[in-house]
């Protein structure tokens, strides 16, 4: 019930186009969803996050989508570029307690 | 402010060995997280204190692993007696008022036990 399940594990996307990746939970008592954003070498980074009251949150580039009813969370990366091949992670809390991380995903962007 | 500070960066000890991680939180964060991060198993939290007072240590994995919070700008994590399988990156995070924030992640130590 605590965990999230993050697809895929590893994505290729040219340079312009948009990388979505995908998570999906259990507990429905989840009430915030950040991604995180991880570099070789660095700890994951805080990128954006969504609470349930609201279907979309877009930031720049990027755009988290939530569909409460089906449990799903879904980063979306418009005009992806090389500098954004990264890891990135979803994960969830309830009421602001511990995370709990998605497997994530592995994002390369191809010049 | 410089982030969470972790040390350090790597660290190669051979088996059997005690080895201590060393965290700074950010000032005035309320929360301090050690995190373990492998290939096949990702991102684990291994223990969580607030105000310096462990809540959760249910992920730390045996009784080799200890961790300590002396005062808020402060904190280690100790594998005594270090094993191959303890390899691994060792994050440290801090946020405020749990995880409604985000949280921020040091740089981790890379942990190498041969």
């Amino acid at each position: 019930q605590q965990q999230v399940k993050q697809s895929p594990q590893s994505l290729i996307v040219q340079k312009g186009g948009i990388s979505i990746i995908n998570c999906a939970y259990e507990n429905t008592a989840f009430d915030y969803f950040p991604w995180y954003q991880q570099f070789p070498g660095k700890g994951p980074a805080l990128l954006i996050a969504i609470r349930p009251d609201v279907s979309e949150k877009k930031e720049g580039r990027f755009t988290i989508s939530f569909n409460k009813s089906a449990k799903q969370f879904s980063l979306h990366i418009m005009d992806s570029q090389p500098g954004d091949s990264a890891t990135y992670f979803c994960a969830a809390s309830v009421s602001g307690s511990r995370l709990t991380f998605g497997e994530g995903t592995q994002l390369t962007v191809n010049p | 402010d410089a982030g969470v500070i972790q040390s350090p960066r790597h660290e190669v000890t051979e088996m059997g060995q005690e080895v201590t991680l060393r965290c700074k939180p950010i000032s005035g964060h309320d929360y301090l997280f050690w995190y373990r991060q492998t290939m096949m198993r990702g991102l684990e939290l291994l223990i969580y204190f607030n105000n310096n007072v462990p809540i959760d240590d249910s992920g730390m994995p045996e009784d080799r692993f200890s961790a300590k919070m002396p005062n808020a700008s402060f904190s280690t994590l100790k594998i005594q007696p270090s094993e191959p399988r303890d390899s691994a990156v060792y994050f440290c995070a801090s946020s405020f008022h749990r995880a409604s924030y985000g949280y921020t992640f040091g740089s981790g130590t890379r942990l190498t036990v041969v």
